[in-house]
């Protein structure tokens, strides 16, 4: 059985400050890796893919991949309200056209 | 724009009653799928299809229907036999390539309830 687990949260950070989430998995064969944005009552929006070890940056969002740890997660700096939402993480395996989605951290940018 | 379209955006159901909800995608992706997510939760997998065609049970098919006659068109139908259909449901849509390594696409999703 793949898992893919996440803080439930919430985790409330004042604006301006760095969110970190987190993501562990438990099938060591994973290969791709997915963060998603879900505002309430809205769909999941991608927002990053990790497929190699290190660090992905992308505008405010940094996504970092340890393999050997079983980890990834999504550093969000200069934290807005507007980021408030839940955060999906989700893994890849190859041959698997099903990735497996964690239930989602829900983060507060609090002004 | 690509992208994919879900309709209607609010639905309700009657006792009884079958109802279909539409996905369509014109991103040329092989493989679409549909969840269910319930307040609060995570993604559940209903159904999914890589090919016209061909559709698999995901972990929660009891009391639903798909069909899958065209690439473009993946439609989800809550039968009776769903005796709680009430939750948000997402029809996602993936890239099949040489890996399986792409991330799935969303539509607005359907918000079904019954009366």
């Amino acid at each position: 059985q793949k898992e893919v687990e996440q803080n439930s949260g919430p985790l409330s950070v004042p604006e301006g400050a760095i969110a970190s989430l987190n993501c562990t998995y438990s099938d060591r064969g994973s290969q791709s890796f997915f963060w998603y944005r879900q505002y309430s009552g809205k769909s999941p929006e991608l927002i990053m893919s990790i497929y190699s070890n290190g660090d992905k940056e992308d505008g405010r969002f940094t996504a970092q991949l340890n393999k050997a740890s079983q980890y990834v997660s999504l550093l969000i700096r200069d934290s807005q309200p507007s980021d408030s939402a839940t955060y999906l993480c989700a893994v890849g395996t190859g041959g698997s056209y099903i990735p497996t989605f964690g239930r989602g951290t829900s983060l507060i940018v609090h002004p | 724009d690509g992208g994919i379209t879900q309709s209607p955006k609010y639905l309700f159901r009657k006792e009884g009653q079958n109802v279909t909800l539409s996905c369509e995608q014109n991103l040329n992706h092989d493989a679409m799928y549909w969840y269910r997510q319930d307040p609060g939760q995570g993604l559940r997998l209903i159904y999914y299809s890589q090919i016209v065609n061909d559709f698999q049970k995901g972990d929660i098919a009891e009391g639903y229907s798909v069909s899958r006659e065209k690439k473009e068109s993946f439609p989800l139908t809550v039968t009776s036999a769903q005796k709680n259909p009430t939750a948000f449901y997402l029809c996602a849509s993936m890239r099949v390539g040489a890996n399986s390594n792409q991330p799935q696409h969303f539509g607005d999703g359907t918000r079904l309830s019954i009366l």
